[in-house]
């Protein structure tokens, strides 16, 4: 069964610096997601993207994140200027026109 | 503000025990889905739905619009069922996502 894949799948960072976390969704999907995981916390979304552009987006997807399709297979999520409080599980999505999503495994960002 | 609220929090049961796991939102939706977050983080999506009932297998998925609840059944639970369970809104392409339901089945 096709997956979503998520690389690298822990990053360690040094606050200040850039991150850019990788998804590779399953080829046929057309909508695709990023969402975070605090520690201890609830999943919490960060944007759709669907059409080569981001079609919503959360309060917590601010000018320090951007998301990208660069080649038609990859799908990534930049964060620029990390801070301590970005260190969370981030899990990529991917799903068809009114279909369940599916997730990859996550990469856990840890900011030092 | 808690667009979503899910309950109970934590829930132990024998295994053999029929579950339910209460969700309930705040705003109108055109989908809500059911997810199950693995001890290891990794999660898979139950059911998506938008209205009347779903079944896959010991799973049963009830969503009520008019009243802004929904339920997760789990027949004939095992402890293979453990994990938490997360329910998520879907108002136009944002998602809310409830804390979720940590369930427990004892052999």
């Amino acid at each position: 069964e096709p997956e979503v894949t998520q690389t690298p799948s822990h990053q360690v960072t040094q606050m200040g610096q850039e991150v850019i976390l990788r998804c590779v969704p399953i080829s046929n999907h057309l909508y695709f997601y990023w969402y975070r995981q605090i520690l201890g916390q609830k999943v919490e979304f960060l944007v759709s993207f669907y059409n080569n552009e981001i079609s919503e987006k959360s309060e917590i997807f601010d000018d320090q994140f951007s998301v990208e399709r660069p080649d038609g297979s990859n799908f990534t999520l930049k964060i620029r200027s990390t801070k301590l409080e970005d260190s969370a599980m981030y899990f990529c999505a991917s799903g068809g026109p009114n279909q369940p999503q599916h997730f990859g495994d996550g990469t856990r960002l840890s900011i030092l | 503000k808690n667009e979503v609220e899910q309950s109970p929090q934590n829930l132990t049961a024998q295994e053999g025990e029929f579950i339910t796991i209460n969700c309930s939102y705040s705003v109108g939706i055109s989908a809500l889905h059911w997810l199950q977050q693995h001890p290891g983080g990794g999660i898979v999506s139950l059911f998506m739905l938008s209205s009347g009932k779903k079944k896959h297998g010991r799973l049963i998925a009830t969503i009520n619009i008019q009243e802004k609840h929904s339920s997760l059944h789990i027949t004939a639970s095992h402890p293979r069922d453990s994990a938490v369970y997360i329910c998520a809104v879907r108002p136009g392409n944002q998602f809310y996502f409830g804390t979720g339901t940590s369930l427990t089945v004892i052999p």
